[in-house]
């Protein structure tokens, strides 16, 4: 495919299940972001990866957030013991180079957690 | 870290006035500011960007201004069109590290 692509696109968790959202990010692109938007927000940073290496997860809010890219490309971040608060949309980004390149993002994951 | 703040929130014109957003920034190693536009159940799209060794950038109806001396840049939209309607979010950041977003703008353009 021409972009990002997230799956699924919606998920609903009840309170303290884990759940795993996957990102496939465009083909050949170096580096890979995860972003969290809450309801009327920007998005905020959560971690990123530069091929398989995940160089920052200084935004992960918990330890309950874990975010992987075992083959330098499909990433998939998991949250355990999900909590309401973790209700938002999950944005995953890839840039062809490191550094500031133009980030291409996914339509997203929005997760719910009743 | 870098701090982005955006205004307004919101911003309603007509069809066919200009649209002004203005951010400002609060690291002074930044060199690069995206803009990107958000569609309602989308996500972030690319729609300009400029570097710091620029002042000014234009495509078609759309403009940045960047003015590091005072850390802000605006976003300029002119003869809008009820397509522009969206939200608009600026970012920030230096050669790898992750981008910081604003909070965002809700444009409405009105026919």
């Amino acid at each position: 495919g021409a972009g990002v692509s997230q799956s699924p696109r919606y998920k609903v968790a009840k309170r303290g299940q884990d759940v795993a959202l996957r990102c496939d990010p465009i083909s050949g692109h170096v580096s890979l972001f995860w972003y969290q938007q809450a309801l009327g927000q920007g998005p905020e940073f959560l971690t990123y990866f530069q091929n398989e290496a995940q160089l920052d997860k200084s935004g992960l809010p918990s330890d309950r957030f874990f975010a992987e890219r075992p083959e330098g490309s499909v990433s998939t971040l998991k949250i355990q013991r999900t909590q309401q608060e973790d209700s938002a949309v999950y944005l995953c980004a890839s840039s062809a180079v490191p550094g500031n390149s133009p980030l291409h993002f996914g339509n997203g994951t929005r997760l719910t957690v009743t | 870290g870098e701090n982005v703040e955006q205004h307004p929130s919101t911003l309603s014109v007509q069809e066919g006035d200009s649209a002004v957003i203005k951010c400002t920034y609060s690291d002074s190693a930044s060199n690069y500011f995206p803009w990107y536009k958000q569609e309602l159940g989308k996500g972030p799209q690319l729609i300009i960007d400029i570097r710091s060794n620029v002042g000014e950038k234009k495509d078609q109806r759309i403009a940045v201004t960047l003015n590091k001396t005072a850390k802000h840049f605006s976003l300029h939209i002119t003869e809008t069109q009820p397509e522009d309607s969206a939200v608009y979010f600026c970012a920030a950041n230096q050669a790898g590290t992750a981008l910081i977003f604003g909070k965002g703008t809700t444009l409405s353009v009105s026919s």
